[in-house]
């Protein structure tokens, strides 16, 4: 079967740095998302990564390793603004996005 | 703003009501999706448009029905639902199906709760 699999929670001090891993295996890959999901609010595109590497935009950079099924987002200078969920979700041979479950990322001052 | 509306914002039913969710979006895209998202639980795929035709339907029991009539709108009709049925139900649209340049675009979701 296809699976993605995040941790459900992070917490992180303001202006620290903070990686979000995300594991997937899936039938197919055409390319890895990430989104940021504020409480009550709508999922809200980040980054996609489709070769290997590291793509930088901004505080946030978004890293994949397709031999190893992984990737992870990396996030800068936290703000308090930056208390989220973060989605991992893999579009597969079908190009259908599979999800993860989110990481619900904590920030403290 | 996402360029995705979605109405209504909640909506409370009764098991033996009907109601219709409605999406809208203006950025002329041609893919259409629904998901459903419940607590601690990954999004769930419901359906798929693609040029106004249904691509996938995920196993979604026939109490959910999907319509697209333009490429421009869909709608979710909801008729005897069950209260496990009660989740966050979002829209959104990509401009065509896939990988890179498709990411999605959600509305605000509907808040639905199954009396």
């Amino acid at each position: 079967g296809q699976n993605i699999d995040q941790p459900t929670e992070m917490t992180a001090t303001e202006g620290a740095i903070v990686q979000i891993n995300c594991t997937y295996q899936t039938s197919g890959f055409n390319g890895l998302f990430w989104y940021q999901q504020h409480a009550g609010e709508a999922p809200t595109f980040l980054s996609y990564n489709v070769l290997d590497g590291l793509e930088e935009k901004g505080r946030f950079s978004s890293f994949l390793s397709r031999s190893k099924g992984y990737s992870y987002l990396l996030l800068k200078e936290l703000q308090m603004k930056d208390s989220a969920s973060y989605l991992c979700a893999v579009s597969d041979g079908n190009y259908q996005l599979i999800w993860g479950a989110g990481t619900k990322l904590i920030i403290k001052p | 703003e996402t360029g995705v509306t979605q109405t209504p914002r909640h909506l409370v039913m009764g098991m033996t009501n009907k109601k219709s969710l409605k999406c809208e979006q203006h950025l002329g895209h041609n893919a259409m999706y629904w998901y459903k998202q419940s607590a601690k639980k990954p999004l769930e795929l419901m359906f798929v448009y693609n040029f106004k035709e249904q691509t996938e339907n995920n196993s979604v029991p026939s109490r959910f029905s999907p319509e697209c009539p333009n490429s421009s709108h869909l709608f979710l009709h909801l008729h005897t639902l069950q209260p496990e049925d009660s989740a966050l139900y979002l829209c959104a649209s990509s401009q065509d199906l896939g990988g890179q340049g498709n990411e999605q675009f959600f509305g605000p979701g509907t808040r639905l709760t199954v009396l």
